[in-house]
């Protein structure tokens, strides 16, 4: 079974592009989580998706970035307008449950993310 | 929400076992302990994960004590391959489901 699969790997960017990072899902998963690593920090939570609807966007800065996962095709998170505080590693997770207390015993799977660089 | 506390930095010696700490003392009843790595900067890999009961798979053994407030992660014979920082996440419905990384252990395997 192939994993979650993110693209690009790397992606460089000049001050006020926009950049769009793609995940594709496990097969059979149709929740996909996007998590953000600035430089030698931790892991924060942006977003959660099911197939068509956002359902906890918590983590998601309030301006320039968005995410979406279609009905067919992989998530996509959308930064616009990028700054230089946007470079990180960008890493998606899918889940084949919704979230909620019977699938908490279900664990995520990460892909191997995407290092946005902004020049 | 239920957080956790874990060592910065550990060394082991390699073939020999690893035991990582975690303490999680304000965990609910209803709240999993997982356990993740991250091998320089790759995505986090799932390891194990626990609600009451000791866990083993083919990677890792879990031990919870009874009253949930600790456990330990034990990897019986550590290889350099698993050089890494190591996350103890308690999740359930305090976080909405989602896995809440904090600053982890960075476990250095030495030959």
């Amino acid at each position: 079974n192939a994993g979650v699969m993110q693209n690009p790997r790397h992606l460089v960017r000049r001050r006020g592009q926009e950049a769009r990072l793609r995940c594709s899902p496990m097969k059979g998963h149709s929740h996909v989580y996007w998590y953000r690593q600035l430089p030698e920090e931790g892991l924060k939570f942006m977003v959660y998706l099911q197939k068509e609807n956002i359902i906890d966007e918590s983590g998601m800065p309030k301006e320039r970035f968005s995410a979406e996962f279609p009905k067919e095709g992989p998530s996509i998170l959308r930064i616009q307008q990028v700054v230089r505080g946007d470079s990180a590693a960008y890493f998606c997770a899918s889940s084949p449950l919704p979230q909620r207390e019977s699938s908490y015993n279900s664990p995520l799977h990460f892909g191997n993310g995407t290092r946005l660089t902004v020049t | 929400d239920a957080k956790t506390t874990q060592p910065t930095s550990m060394d082991c010696a390699e073939g020999r076992a690893a035991n990582l700490p975690c303490n999680h003392s304000t965990i609910s009843g209803n709240e999993y302990v997982y356990w993740y790595r991250q091998i320089h900067s790759q995505g986090p890999q799932y390891i194990i994960h626990g609600l009451k009961n000791n866990e083993t798979n083919e990677m890792a053994s879990l031990i919870i004590t009874e009253d949930r407030k600790s456990s330990t992660l034990i990897l019986p014979h550590a290889t350099l391959r698993d050089t890494a920082v190591y996350y103890c996440i308690v999740r359930g419905y305090n976080q909405g489901g989602k896995l809440i990384f904090g600053q982890g252990t960075e476990l250095s395997v030495k030959p």
